[in-house]
């Protein structure tokens, strides 16, 4: 019940192109939802997040996309550059959890080509 | 503010060997985890504190690893004896208790020979 699913394992996009990552999970009692980006040799790093009572949320190329009833939610990258290249992680979180724990996903490695 | 600070930054040592990790939370942040992160298991939480105080340390794999928490501003995590299978990055994140984000240090990268 606490699993984050993330999917796939590794992504290679063209430079200028749409990134997709695609994260499940069970627990219907998270209600926060953040995407972490993690460049090697560096701790992951907020990206962007949400909670359940909103279906979008945009900050500028990154968006995520949340489907409640699904219970899927996913991070779209568009016009993908270079620097984009990461390992990027989604995570869910309850808040009346004993210590608003983060449960994260495997992790997606992006690369980006010129 | 400096961020999440942690050292050593590597640390090689032979197994048998004591090894600490030590974490410095940002200022203000009075919540502290410690994660593993390896290629076979992600990113695991080991133990987490809050105000100082352990509330939840199930993340533990084994007695061999202990985490204290002396004051607000620092907090280490020790493995004795360390193996070659205790290899990995240990990452060390704090969050104000009122807020979601945690922000993470750098990470330490343990090998163990």
């Amino acid at each position: 019940q606490q699993q984050v699913k993330q999917s796939p394992q590794s992504l290679i996009v063209q430079k200028g192109g749409i990134s997709i990552i695609n994260c499940a999970y069970e627990n219907t009692a998270f209600d926060y939802f953040p995407w972490y980006q993690q460049f090697p040799g560096k701790g992951p790093a907020l990206l962007i997040a949400i909670r359940p009572d909103v279906s979008e949320k945009k900050e500028g190329r990154f968006t995520i996309s949340f489907n409640k009833s699904a219970k899927q939610f996913s991070l779209h990258i568009m016009d993908s550059q270079p620097g984009d290249s990461a390992t990027y992680f989604c995570a869910a979180s309850m808040l009346k959890a004993a210590g608003n724990k983060l449960t994260f996903g495997g992790g997606t490695r992006v690369l980006v080509k010129p | 503010d400096a961020g999440v600070i942690q050292s050593p930054r590597h640390e090689v040592t032979e197994m048998g060997q004591e090894v600490t990790l030590r974490c410095k939370p940002i200022s203000g942040h009075n919540s502290l985890f410690w994660y593993r992160q390896t290629m076979m298991r992600g990113l695991e939480l080991l133990i987490y504190f809050n105000n100082n105080v352990p509330i939840d340390d199930s993340g533990m794999p084994e007695d061999r690893f202990s985490a204290k928490m002396p004051n607000a501003s620092f907090s280490t995590l020790k493995i004795q004896p360390s193996e070659p299978r205790d290899s990995a990055v240990y990452f060390c994140a704090s969050r104000w208790t009122g807020g979601r984000e945690q922000y993470f240090g750098p990470g330490t990268r343990l090998t163990v020979t």
